[in-house]
């Protein structure tokens, strides 16, 4: 069955300190790949997304996401992260058909 | 241009009621999409519609659940004889296509609470 794996539940870290999110998908065919963040109380937001093409892609707010086709990878990166990027990070796989899946998410805590 | 509208934010049922949930899709959007995120298993996809059709429902309960998206009007998702483990944040997209070729847009979700 198809599946998108975030590696970590919860994540704390200081300002300014680096950021990579891991996310992992199994599908071994042709997908477009998303990630979506969820500030608190608020609605889930598109931070980037990869079609095709150069497989860093950039997004909002800082954000960048590696596509590695040979790791079925699609990590999220922030060089420096502030307090405010503090929400719930979800990667998602689309592999046709009619539905993206998710993964479980990945709760940042940024410490001021 | 309004975002996707789902309302009530909050909702508390008593085990063996009805619940109701409403999506009003971004406007020139035809296609809704619902989704259960329950805590630390994220969001799962539950229904796909598109006006007056069921498109994907592989993964709607069997039993109790059902969802409608009627030519004129916001989509319902029904829950009849609600339990407690039906408790869970439930969110709606739209988009103007199939996703996953086309951006789709949350709504802030209904949190449903089963007392």
């Amino acid at each position: 069955a198809q599946s998108v794996s975030q590696h970590n539940h919860h994540v704390i870290l200081s300002e300014a300190a680096s950021l990579e999110l891991g996310c992992n998908y199994s599908y071994g065919g042709t997908v477009n790949l998303f990630w979506y963040v969820q500030y608190p109380g608020q609605h889930l937001q598109l931070l980037l997304k990869y079609f095709s093409g150069d497989p860093l892609v950039k997004g909002i707010k800082g954000f960048e996401a590696e596509f590695i086709k040979s790791k079925f990878s699609f990590n999220l990166r922030k060089p420096s992260v502030q307090w405010s990027d503090t929400a719930e990070y979800f990667c998602a796989v689309y592999t046709g058909g009619f539905k993206t899946i998710f993964g479980a998410g990945t709760r940042l805590f940024v410490k001021a | 241009n309004a975002g996707v509208m789902q309302n009530p934010r909050h909702l508390v049922r008593r085990r063996g009621q009805e619940a109701r949930l409403r999506c009003s899709p971004m406007k020139g959007h035809s296609h809704v999409y619902w989704y259960r995120q329950l805590p630390e298993e994220g969001l799962k996809f539950m229904v796909y519609l598109q006006k007056e059709n069921i498109i994907d429902e592989s993964g709607m309960p069997k039993e109790r659940f059902s969802a409608e998206f009627p030519k004129e009007g916001p989509s319902i998702l029904r829950i009849q004889q609600v339990v407690r483990g039906d408790s869970a944040a439930y969110f709606c997209a739209s988009s103007s296509g199939g996703t996953g070729e086309y951006e789709a847009f949350f709504g802030q979700g209904t949190r449903l609470t089963v007392v």
